[in-house]
């Protein structure tokens, strides 16, 4: 079964870039993962998923702002020209044999 | 539009039973699996289980195995998520999310507003 690991904090200025990586566990280097950011108070929000080639699929309404890349194990999200609304907890996902789903621990992101 | 929409806070003592339900609208509802995720105060994500409404498939988290039961009603369009007997350490939000089916597989792409049970003598 995979694992994500993700650093539990990130911060960046406002009007800045950030880059949150989520890493997937030898064996599962290859895995489809998701990006998903929970505002405050609020349900977790789907962001985009990301193969293994670096493309992405970003999900109905998500900012250009938001985009992701892939090098070898690692799954990121980069967020350009950070905004307020953009402090929030973002949790990777992946999934083994097609249901079983495994999620990161988070990455608290402060925007400064 | 799709949604999902779960139902209201609940307060329970420990040893009581309760069942917690999730509506689909705007889409096929048994042609989509809806899964479980709890978490508990201050903590992240943990899946639970999963339920295809189509045939009524069910998978588990080993963590969650003999805890909960998944259940889904076609023709209401819902799932559950059922406790028999709660603990304090039931306490929690739990969201119901739905992901497509497909031979590779795909996340969840649709979050219900999550449900919070407080579990408490």
């Amino acid at each position: 079964q995979p694992v994500l690991t993700q650093s539990s904090s990130a911060s960046a200025s406002l009007g800045s870039s950030v880059k949150l990586t989520c890493t997937l566990s030898s064996g599962h280097t290859t895995y489809i993962i998701a990006w998903h950011q929970q505002q405050p108070g609020k349900a977790p929000r789907y962001l985009m998923k990301l193969e293994s080639s670096g493309t992405y699929n970003k999900g109905s309404g998500v900012p250009d702002r938001f985009s992701g890349s892939s090098s070898g194990p690692e799954r990121h999200l980069t967020i350009s020209n950070l905004q307020s609304e953009d402090e929030a907890e973002y949790y990777c996902e992946t999934w083994d044999s097609n249901t079983h789903v495994v999620f990161g621990g988070g990455t608290k992101l402060t925007v400064l | 539009e799709v949604q999902l929409v779960q139902s209201g806070a609940e307060v329970k003592k420990p040893g009581e039973s309760l069942k917690i339900s999730c509506k689909g609208s705007g889409y096929s509802f048994p042609n989509y699996w809806i899964g479980w995720v709890r978490q508990m105060p201050g903590k992240g994500l943990e899946w639970m289980g999963i339920i295809y409404p189509g045939d009524s498939e069910t998978k588990y988290s080993p963590s969650f195995q003999g805890q909960v039961t998944i259940s889904a009603d076609r023709s209401t369009s819902t799932a559950y998520l059922h406790w028999i007997s709660l603990k304090a350490s039931d306490t929690a939000m739990y969201y119901c999310a739905r992901r497509r089916v497909t031979e590779v597989g795909d996340p969840f792409t649709v979050w219900g507003q999550g449900t919070v049970v407080t579990v408490s003598s």
